[in-house]
């Protein structure tokens, strides 16, 4: 099962918003709505941001938002703080009931 | 407080075995599935493994299928990973995630809750 695609980096300034894609294939990100987002501070273990796709766990900040077209992924934080510098990592369900995670995408707030 | 607390990483030589432990606490351990996931230095994450709430359904990925076991005892609220024949690859953290309430209206397939992690070193 190969890695989901992630861009390795993405950067922004304080207030903007930034765009991170994750894309797979119809036996995974494309054919479920169980694509998940995780985001893991250094030294942390990894925090859910979004499930099924866009919805947010409770205690999430609404400057998160996913959203999938066709067999990409999209995570989209707006707003950008200095405590969204973070790695991000997408997920998904796939064909062979297995989960496959993105490379991950290193968020540098500038 | 929803948690849960991994143990049992250690170093180990090539060919090894080890045993990782992950005990739960703030919520019914017994309805819910489980995964193992591991981050090898400054790599990313790896799903590895994942149980059912009653331990009759397994997956494992391919590259520990036939190595590592998952397993789980809800009545110690504990979940569970036997690694054998280890590869210097295994070198990582190792995470247990709690997924779903088997007994909950509609899945998602996500983890929710993760522990701090064990750290696995297979070297000689």
């Amino acid at each position: 099962q190969s890695a989901l695609t992630q861009p390795a980096s993405v950067s922004g300034s304080p207030g903007q918003a930034i765009t991170i894609s994750c894309s797979g294939t119809s036996d995974d990100v494309g054919g479920y709505r169980y694509v998940s987002w995780y985001q893991q501070h250094p030294g942390k273990a990894p925090k859910l941001l979004i499930f099924d796709v866009s919805k947010r766990p409770s205690g999430v900040s609404n400057r998160f938002s996913g959203s999938k077209s066709g067999n990409t992924a999209s995570l989209t934080v707006s707003g950008l703080q200095a405590e969204d510098e973070a790695d991000y990592y997408c997920s998904s369900y796939t064909i062979r009931s297995t989960w496959v995670f993105g490379g991950g995408t290193k968020l540098t707030v500038l | 407080e929803v948690q849960l607390v991994e143990s049992g990483g250690r170093l180990v030589q090539p060919g090894g075995s080890l045993r990782l432990s992950c005990v739960a606490s703030g919520f019914t351990f017994s309805n819910y599935n489980m995964k193992w996931v591991r981050q090898a230095p400054g790599k990313g994450l790896e799903w590895v493994a994942y149980i059912n709430s009653g331990g009759t359904i397994i997956y494992y990925a391919d590259s520990v299928q036939g190595r590592l076991t998952i397993s789980r005892d809800n009545a110690r609220k504990s979940l569970y990973l036997q690694m054998d024949s280890l590869r210097a690859e295994d070198t990582a953290l190792y995470y247990c995630a709690r997924g779903d309430d088997d007994y909950g209206p509609d899945p998602v397939l996500s983890m929710d809750v993760w522990g701090q992690g064990t750290a696995v070193t297979v070297s000689s």
